[in-house]
Parts: C-alpha cells; sequence; structure tokens
C-alpha cells in the first residue's frame, strides 16, 4: 500500500512530441504529489507538484494529470526537448507522525530524440 | 545548486572496508534523508534523521549505519563493503514543517565504486 508504481521504465520522443509518464498509489493518505528531474551525474531535484484537491496543474511545458478516482497521476511534457532528457521520478507524500513521510516511483528514463 | 553538500564525490575502496560519506544539509534544515541509487535503479530510502535523532527507516542493511550531530551535519557509514554496495548515495535535506509538502533538496551524491 506504500509502492508508488511508475511507467514506462524507459521512454524515447522525437523533438517536439509529448512525452506522458504515468504512475499510480494505493495509499488514499497520500495528499502530495511531486515529480524530481535527475540528470546524469546530478541529485535529483523538484520539477512540479500538485494536490489532489485539483485536477491539472501546469507549469510552462510541464503539466501534472490528476485523476483522484482511479489513483492515478501522470506527467505530460508538450514540446519536448532534448534538454529534458534526464530521469524522472513521480513520487507521493503523506503527514507522518508530524513530519512529512514521502515514497519515490521507480523512476523513467526519458530520451529526446533530436 | 541545492544547498546541500556532500563529500566526497567520488571513493573507490576494496571489498571489506569502512567508509563514511558526509552531508551537510541548507541552512536550517533539520531533516536529512539517506539514499541510494544502484545502476538503472530507483531511489532506495535508507534513513532519516531529524534534529539529531532517527525518524524513520528504510532499506537498511545492518552493516549501514548514520547518525546526524548537532551541528545538523550527517554522516552514512558503511562497513564490511561488498561489490554490491557500488552506488550513488544521495542525501537530501527538507524543512520538515510536519505537512506532507515538505520539498526535499537533494545532494550531487557520492559516487562509491567496490573493486
Amino acid at each position: 500500500q506504500q509502492q508508488v508504481k511508475q511507467s514506462p521504465q524507459s521512454l524515447i520522443v522525437q523533438k517536439g512530441g509529448i512525452s506522458i509518464i504515468n504512475c499510480a498509489y494505493e495509499n488514499t493518505a497520500f495528499d502530495y504529489f511531486p515529480w524530481y528531474q535527475q540528470f546524469p551525474g546530478k541529485g535529483p531535484a523538484l520539477l512540479i507538484a500538485i494536490r489532489p484537491d485539483v485536477s491539472e496543474k501546469k507549469e510552462g511545458r510541464f503539466t501534472i494529470s490528476f485523476n483522484k478516482s482511479a489513483k492515478q497521476f501522470s506527467l505530460h511534457i508538450m514540446d519536448s526537448q532534448p534538454g529534458d532528457s534526464a530521469t524522472y521520478f513521480c513520487a507521493a507524500s503523506m503527514r507522518h507522525s508530524s513530519a512529512s513521510k514521502i515514497i519515490f516511483g521507480s523512476g523513467t528514463r526519458l530520451s529526446i530524440r533530436p | 545548486d541545492s544547498g546541500v553538500t556532500q563529500t566526497p564525490k567520488h571513493l573507490i575502496t576494496a571489498t571489506g572496508q569502512r567508509v563514511t560519506l558526509r552531508c551537510s544539509p541548507r541552512s536550517g534544515d533539520l531533516s536529512v534523508y539517506w539514499y541510494q541509487q544502484s545502476l538503472d535503479q530507483g531511489l532506495q530510502f535508507l534513513i532519516q534523521y531529524y534534529n539529531g535523532e532517527e525518524r524513520a527507516k528504510g532499506n537498511i542493511l545492518e552493516r549501514f549505519s548514520a547518525q546526524q550531530f548537532p551541528d545538523l551535519h550527517s554522516e552514512l557509514n558503511l562497513s564490511s563493503l561488498e561489490l554490491g554496495d557500488s552506488a550513488l548515495y544521495f542525501c537530501a535535506s527538507s524543512g520538515d514543517r510536519g505537512d506532507s509538502t515538505d520539498t526535499q533538496y537533494f545532494g550531487p551524491g557520492t559516487r562509491l565504486t567496490v573493486l
């Protein structure tokens, strides 16, 4: 119940295309869903996040779509660029014992072909 | 730059040895997290400290231990090293406001190679 399932494991998209990464969770106690982006040789960094009371959040070319009833959320990267090539981790967070508890998905390695 | 520092950047050692990885959190952050990332694998949560106290434990081996010091820096000790311990080790810190929106800020990682 603490797992966050992420797919696909790897993704290749042409420049200008739409990249879509999907995640699913089971525990309804999760109430915050961040996405982290990791470039080779670097640590992950927060990219965008959403609360379950909204169905969509957009920041530039990055959009999170959230389906509370299905317990699924996805990251869409519009007009994908070679600079977007990175590993993306979805995550789910909840309040736990006066602190936050975050569970990461297994990651998606995204490659954007020029 | 996340504000989290980790040393050393690279570490090469032999099986059976012991190493210590060091992490300094962002200024003001009380929580420190340790993660292991093996080749082509996700982030495996190891352990969390909050203001010097262990708060949460993940898939941390008994050969591994950590601590957080009064100045809030943290050290991860890995002993009786095996080939399979070769990985990237990340430290992250957060302000730990006590709600679920705490952002974890990751350091650049320490790449450990066990020969």
